[in-house]
């Protein structure tokens, strides 16, 4: 089975200033697709960033980007110009390119929760 | 398209009673996923539809829980005899099926506090 590791409980940040969010993952399998979504207090779950395993770019959403390192099955996040909205729950997700076999849904981390301060 | 509703976002009961949650996915959307999240955890795969079909369902599902989706539209979750245990919050998502990259849009959730 899948696992997905998010060392960094909590991090903080300045505001206008980057950091970057880690996460780790173990899998057997060649294909696959990683997720960031944030989760904000009391609010729903918002992907943020998506990565395909077979490409070798590194995703980028405005301020939102990668650092895929597949070797090192290692996915973290960096948050540039960090703003006072960016503060939430992170989660870093995986999901098998495969179907079948309870493949179909997302595996979480725990969460990183990330703080900005003004 | 007002995103994915969950109904009702808070339900407290007593242990054993039977509860019901309902989500309704953006429409369109053909995929149905149940999650469930306890605190301090990130989400936790429960089930899947594709359209009324439940095609997978993890080993968290026990038999107290049941999930369906009778017309490929809205789902429901049941809880029969609830346990302490079974306190958490209870995440839809849908997405349009595009293959395995199909990005999954979660709702509100309905959090489950059993006394």
């Amino acid at each position: 089975a899948q696992t997905v590791t998010q060392s960094q409980p909590e991090m903080s940040v300045q505001e206008a200033e980057t950091v970057t969010l880690s996460c780790t993952y173990d899998t057997s399998e060649s294909d696959y697709y990683l997720f960031w979504y944030k989760q904000p207090p009391s609010r729903q779950m918002i992907l943020v960033i998506r990565q395909e395993a077979y490409k070798q770019q590194n995703a980028t959403e405005n301020r939102f980007s990668v650092n895929f390192q597949k070797a090192a099955k290692s996915f973290s996040l960096k948050i540039s110009d960090s703003q006072l909205g960016d503060a939430a729950m992170y989660f870093c997700a995986y999901r098998t390119s495969y179907s079948g076999g309870g493949a179909d849904g997302l595996t979480f981390g725990k969460g990183t929760h990330l703080i900005i301060q003004p | 398209d007002t995103g994915v509703s969950q109904d009702p976002r808070h339900k407290i009961t007593k242990r054993g009673q039977n509860v019901t949650f309902r989500c309704d996915p953006i429409s369109e959307h053909n995929r149905l996923y149940w999650y469930r999240q306890t605190l301090g955890q990130g989400p936790e795969f429960l089930t899947y539809f594709q359209n009324e079909a439940q095609l997978e369902k993890s080993r968290l599902l026990s038999d107290r829980f049941s999930a369906e989706r009778p017309k490929g539209s809205f789902s429901t979750l049941e809880i029969q005899r609830t346990e302490q245990g079974d306190s958490a919050m209870y995440l839809c998502a849908s997405s349009l099926s595009q293959g395995p990259t199909d990005t999954q849009y979660f709702g509100p959730g309905t959090r489950l506090t059993v006394l």
